[in-house]
């Protein structure tokens, strides 16, 4: 399935690097979701955008940079991270923030691990 | 109080049992509810979505209590391939959709 892509799958850093996460949808959405999913922990949503703009930033650190240029891209931009941030990056989308019967499609994930 | 709890399991069943699964959720204004699925180092994959009057796909069925607040998941004659994390997940947001996730009841069916 190729609805919801992320680039790169694994990704290993240090505490002083730059990276950037990458996401695509290919579902003609027009929402689209950052989560962070620790072991042992439900998924918890980072941010969120619709049409482009932020909707939501669920108390996340400066560290943690979204960026949407078109609604079907999202990044992740990443800077001097601690190793608590090693975690499954997930990428969803939705057809809108609105519709009550909307669903979301998880992209594979990024597998973060900082060092 | 969670938004959303799920007994974490794991629920260990031979092949052809039947298992359930229940989640609770915290806000009764809540609007959807779904079943997700998720199997080892995957992403969430939507099983189901559960409406108020039950319903049915082939051997999952899916509940909903407004009530009580509780979602249930059925699944009838469990097969091996069956063997995953099932997340709820409920949509509580009042202006746009606001999806929370429980942490996820493990299956693990054995031959």
């Amino acid at each position: 399935e190729t609805g919801v892509t992320q680039t790169p799958r694994h990704l290993v850093m240090g505490m002083t690097n730059k990276k950037s996460l990458k996401c695509e949808q290919h579902l003609g959405h027009n929402a689209m979701y950052w989560y962070k999913q620790s072991a042992k922990k439900p998924l918890e949503l980072m941010f969120v955008y619709n049409f482009k703009e932020q909707t939501e930033n669920n108390s996340v650190p400066s560290r943690f940079s979204p960026e949407c240029p078109n609604s079907s891209h999202l990044f992740l931009h990443l800077h001097t991270l601690q190793p608590e941030d090693s975690a499954l990056y997930l990428c969803a989308s939705s057809p809108s923030l609105r519709g009550r019967t909307d669903t979301q499609y998880f992209g594979p994930g990024t597998r973060l691990t900082v060092l | 109080r969670k938004e959303v709890e799920q007994d974490p399991g794991p629920f260990n069943v031979p092949e052809g049992a039947t298992v359930a699964f229940n989640c609770t959720y915290s806000n009764s204004a809540s609007q959807s509810f779904f079943w997700y699925r998720q199997d080892c180092r995957k992403e969430p994959k939507l099983l189901m979505s559960v409406y108020s009057s039950g319903n049915e796909d082939g051997r999952f069925t899916a509940q909903l209590n407004r009530a009580s607040q509780y979602i249930s998941l059925l699944i009838r004659d469990s097969k091996l391939s069956d063997s995953a994390t099932y997340l709820c997940v409920v949509n509580m947001g009042a202006t746009f959709n606001k999806f929370y996730f429980g942490s996820g009841t493990k299956l693990n069916v054995k031959p």
